[in-house]
């Protein structure tokens, strides 16, 4: 079965920190991957994507993430967390060139404390 | 470019009533998606409408229906309500040209729809 794995519920961050949130997959096939984050009542704002080539993603917002192959992950980070960061980050996968629809991860709570 | 836009932003209905959600794409995108957010089920995909076909359809019952129009507009109707259908609704727009995100397609996400049935 076709699964994207965020294994921590939430996550605590120091500002000024870097920050990581884990995300894993398992599709048949090369994967497309991306992250989006969502804001309390707010729609989920897209923050990157890997389509193909360098496996380092520089997405908005200072964030990053890094996809790899071998461990099947996805993994979002950023240097230097800002308070304004502290949000539900989700990760979605799918199939290339598949007609699914994105696999959605459970979602990951951020909190950037003072 | 505006952004997506949801209508009307919040919702109260009673059980056994009906409503429908709207939903306006990015100027120039022809594809629709909807989804349900709830706490336990997290992000579930509804359906999506590429030039006012029905393109993909999640596993929900009969009761959730959309359509998409010639400019692209989409809507969600939700006939007899039930208590499990409180949930945040999110449309998202995407070119759709390409095939959707199988293709590498971006979605892009409206503000979303609070449905309370009490």
């Amino acid at each position: 079965a076709q699964s994207v794995a965020q294994p921590e519920d939430q996550v605590n961050v120091a500002e000024g920190n870097p920050l990581t949130v884990k995300c894993t997959y398992s599709v048949s096939g090369n994967p497309y991957l991306f992250w989006y984050v969502q804001y309390p009542n707010r729609g989920l704002q897209f923050l990157l994507k890997y389509i193909t080539g360098d496996n380092l993603v520089k997405g908005s917002y200072g964030f990053e993430a890094e996809f790899n192959k071998s461990q099947t992950s996805f993994h979002l980070k950023k240097p230097s967390a800002l308070v304004s960061d502290s949000a539900l980050y989700f990760c979605a996968v799918i199939p290339q060139g598949s007609n699914y629809q994105l696999i959605w991860g459970a979602g990951t709570k951020l909190i950037i404390k003072p | 470019k505006a952004g997506v836009t949801q209508t009307p932003r919040y919702l109260i209905k009673t059980r056994g009533q009906q409503v429908t959600l709207s939903c306006s794409p990015i100027s120039g995108h022809r594809s629709v998606s909807w989804y349900q957010q709830t706490p336990g089920q997290g992000l579930q995909f509804l359906f999506e409408y590429f030039s006012e076909t029905q393109r993909n359809k999640g596993n929900f019952p009969g009761r959730f229906s959309g359509r998409q129009f010639s400019n692209s507009r989409s809507e969600m109707n939700v006939s007899t309500l039930e208590l499990g259908d409180s949930a945040l609704y999110l449309c998202a727009s995407s070119p759709g040209l390409a095939g959707g995100p199988g293709r590498g397609e971006t979605q892009y996400f409206g503000p979303g729809t609070r449905l309370l049935v009490l």
